[in-house]
């Protein structure tokens, strides 16, 4: 399976700020997902991003807050825009092998004060 | 996709089998049963998935009733690393139809493993 990595591991912001999180894949993957688990709570998909257009975003998730990047098949960037407390959550990336077998990588731990 | 009921927790000797229960009485005929753990300050880690045959692997064994409407995940030798939170989670498996990537994850059941 895919080996995902992610930048940085954890990152301590200023609210009205915004941050960038790299997802790096060692493989060419087609689709990439997004996913949110906020403090003490269970994961939530925010957005999948194909390669070579928009990224789909769930229920609850706009792209002006949550721009995502896919400039090719092994890497993206969700970037959190604007952020307040309400955001200080672990960001996920992960990636699938077919059907809904998923890797994740390890989370970006963000946390705004 | 279905909903999934899980125990909050659950306790478990190291070396002794781990079940872990999960309900999913609303489950459709083309919706498979996937099981993921998540270990402290990790990501979600994949263990088995079936559709209505049990299923076995080097990590875990996955029993689907015949009526699909519940499922037990076994451990059979848990150790200390074992010790994580167990998803319980009903999708439809198809590559790049409209549920990929969409995993629904519930509280899951905190297992721990004690000595």
């Amino acid at each position: 399976s895919a080996v995902i990595s992610q930048k940085p591991s954890r990152d301590i912001c200023q609210r009205g700020t915004s941050l960038t999180i790299q997802c790096q894949v060692d493989s060419q993957v087609t689709m990439m997902f997004w996913y949110r688990q906020q403090p003490g709570q269970s994961l939530t998909l925010i957005a999948t991003a194909n390669q070579g257009s928009e990224a789909t975003y769930e229920s609850g998730f706009v792209i002006d807050k949550f721009p995502i990047s896919r400039p090719n098949l092994t890497f993206s960037t969700l970037t959190v825009s604007n952020m307040s407390p309400e955001d200080s959550s672990i960001y996920l990336c992960s990636t699938g092998s077919g059907a809904n077998v998923l890797t994740f990588g390890a989370g970006s731990r963000l946390t705004v004060l | 996709d279905a909903k999934t009921t899980q125990p909050p927790s659950m306790d478990c000797a190291e070396g002794r089998a781990a079940n872990l229960p999960c309900n999913h009485s609303t489950i459709s005929g083309n919706e498979y049963v996937y099981w993921y753990r998540q270990i402290h300050s990790q990501g979600p880690q994949y263990i088995i998935h079936g559709l209505k045959n049990n299923e076995t692997n080097e990590m875990a064994s996955l029993i689907i009733t015949e009526d699909r409407k519940s499922s037990t995940l076994i451990l059979p030798h848990a150790t200390l690393r074992d010790t994580a939170v167990y998803y319980c989670i009903v999708s439809r498996a198809s590559a790049g139809g409209t549920s990929y990537g969409k995993l629904t994850f519930g509280q899951g059941t905190i297992l721990t493993v004690h000595p």
